[in-house]
């Protein structure tokens, strides 16, 4: 169990220009989650995978961003054309079939849009 | 609909002294209540949870919290505050309605420990 690790850990952009993060969960976790926080708040939920199937998306998830989890491994998050509004950290964590309501969290990737 | 209120954005205490960081809940469900911990520059670590089994729950380094469905609070105790104690730290409820359980946060509360 190395825990929740997420790639890169920060991240400077330009406005317009796309980004995307990767998330490891811990294995055998099924469930997984995307959440943004953004300075003085606390973190909000983004979209809920389980296995490979994205079961919920937040209405923050606006159609410039998209999530995948291919296998029900590792996760992708990808923002288009990205706003400075998108500046914020972007946390993952997941979750096993037992302990299903404990999330484990990754460091996060902290996204500045200039 | 589930909701977290953490009533204090900063707390300040001397080193010595004890903590107490307080929160509310509003849920449909019999609630399961989560504090989480955030150090700078480091992720959420999770100090305790509280899942419908004992009312008081200890957790990591010390804290503890008390459920109360009668006050619908779930404030976290510590005795006695070190400096190594100041951090974020988040007041979590799990939303169960949805299937999902994703988790809804409070806006959280700044622990100041004062040598």
């Amino acid at each position: 169990d190395t825990g929740v690790s997420q790639n890169p850990r920060h991240k400077i952009t330009k406005r317009g220009q796309n980004v995307t993060f990767r998330c490891d969960p811990i294995s055998e976790h099924n469930r997984l989650y995307w959440y943004r926080q953004t300075l003085g708040q606390g973190p909000e939920f983004l979209t809920y995978f389980q296995n490979e199937a994205q079961l919920e998306k937040s209405r923050l998830l606006s159609d410039r961003f998209s999530a995948e989890r291919p296998k029900g491994s590792f996760s992708t998050l990808e923002i288009q054309r990205t706003e400075q509004g998108d500046s914020a950290m972007y946390l993952c964590a997941s979750s096993s079939v037992s302990g299903y309501q404990t999330q484990y969290f990754g460091p996060g990737t902290r996204l500045l849009v200039l | 609909a589930q909701s977290v209120t953490q009533l204090d954005s900063h707390v300040s205490v001397s080193e010595g002294t004890p903590v107490l960081l307080r929160c509310n809940y509003s849920s449909s469900y019999s609630p399961s209540l989560f504090w989480y911990v955030q150090h700078p520059n480091k992720g959420l670590q999770l100090l305790l949870k509280y899942t419908s089994a004992a009312t008081l729950v200890k957790g990591i380094n010390g804290f503890e919290a008390e459920f109360k469905k009668s006050e619908t609070s779930f404030h976290l105790t510590k005795p006695s505050a070190h400096m190594s104690d100041a951090a974020e730290y988040f007041c979590v409820v799990s939303d169960r309605g949805s299937g999902t359980y994703k988790y809804i946060f409070g806006t959280g509360t700044r622990l100041k420990v004062l040598a």
